[in-house]
């Protein structure tokens, strides 16, 4: 069975400090890797898209692969408070086929 | 620019009746589609997807099924639910570049299926 792993926390982090996620997946073969956000009730929201080892850096968010090691993280920098969700990770194999983790809940503390 | 549709939004249904989701994409061609159900508190499970007209791939349910009529036309059902298919019901496509799939996946609203 192909999985992705995260830690369903919740992760509290204080406001303006930096949140960091982290991923696992266990399907050699994934090629393409991926950071949504997802509020209470709502549908999930792409934040950041990565598809080759190392740093990529939009804005307050900065994704990491690691290939070697089958590891995905996420950096939120200045967290606000608007950031508290819940953040899932999603992998992408050579079919197409995309499969999520179960999901990080962040909380930013005011 | 391109929009997802789903629907409907919200319905309550008794064990045993049929079901039907349907999900149109507008403003792209030749879309990957994608059916995921979310229960309560749990992450997103890949049901179905598909990389063209009448191209489904299943992943797990058993008295779930799915069909693409049309290129950008994704359609859920049922025969018979089970109360264990309560859950939060999501569409999703994403797009291809230069011969690839991006795999950015793009949501429509959901579909919340209670089943009683």
């Amino acid at each position: 069975q192909k999985e992705v792993e995260q830690n369903s926390g919740p992760l509290s982090v204080p406001e303006g400090a930096i949140a960091s996620l982290n991923c696992t997946y266990s399907d050699r073969v994934s090629q393409s890797f991926f950071w949504y956000r997802q509020y209470s009730g709502k549908s999930p929201e792409l934040i950041m898209s990565i598809y080759s080892n190392g740093d990529k850096e939009d804005g307050r968010f900065t994704a990491q692969l690691n290939k070697a090691s089958q590891y995905v993280s996420l950096l939120i920098r200045d967290s606000q408070p608007s950031d508290s969700a819940t953040y899932l990770c999603a992998a992408m194999n050579r079919d197409d086929k995309i499969i999520f983790g179960k999901g990080t809940r962040l909380h930013i503390l005011p | 620019s391109q929009t997802i549709h789903q629907w409907p939004a919200t319905l309550v249904q008794p064990v045993g009746s049929p079901l039907s989701l349907e999900c149109t994409v507008e403003g792209t061609s030749n879309p990957n589609l994608y059916w995921y159900r979310q229960a309560a508190g749990r992450g997103l499970q890949l049901l179905f997807y598909s990389v063209g007209i009448g191209q489904i791939s299943s992943e797990v349910p058993q008295n779930l099924s799915a069909s693409r009529p049309q290129d950008r036309q994704f359609i859920l059902s049922s025969k018979k639910l089970l109360l264990s298919d309560s859950g939060f019901y999501l569409c999703a496509w994403s797009g291809l570049i230069r011969g690839g799939n991006t795999g950015e996946l793009f949501f429509g609203e959901g579909s919340r299926l209670t089943v009683l």
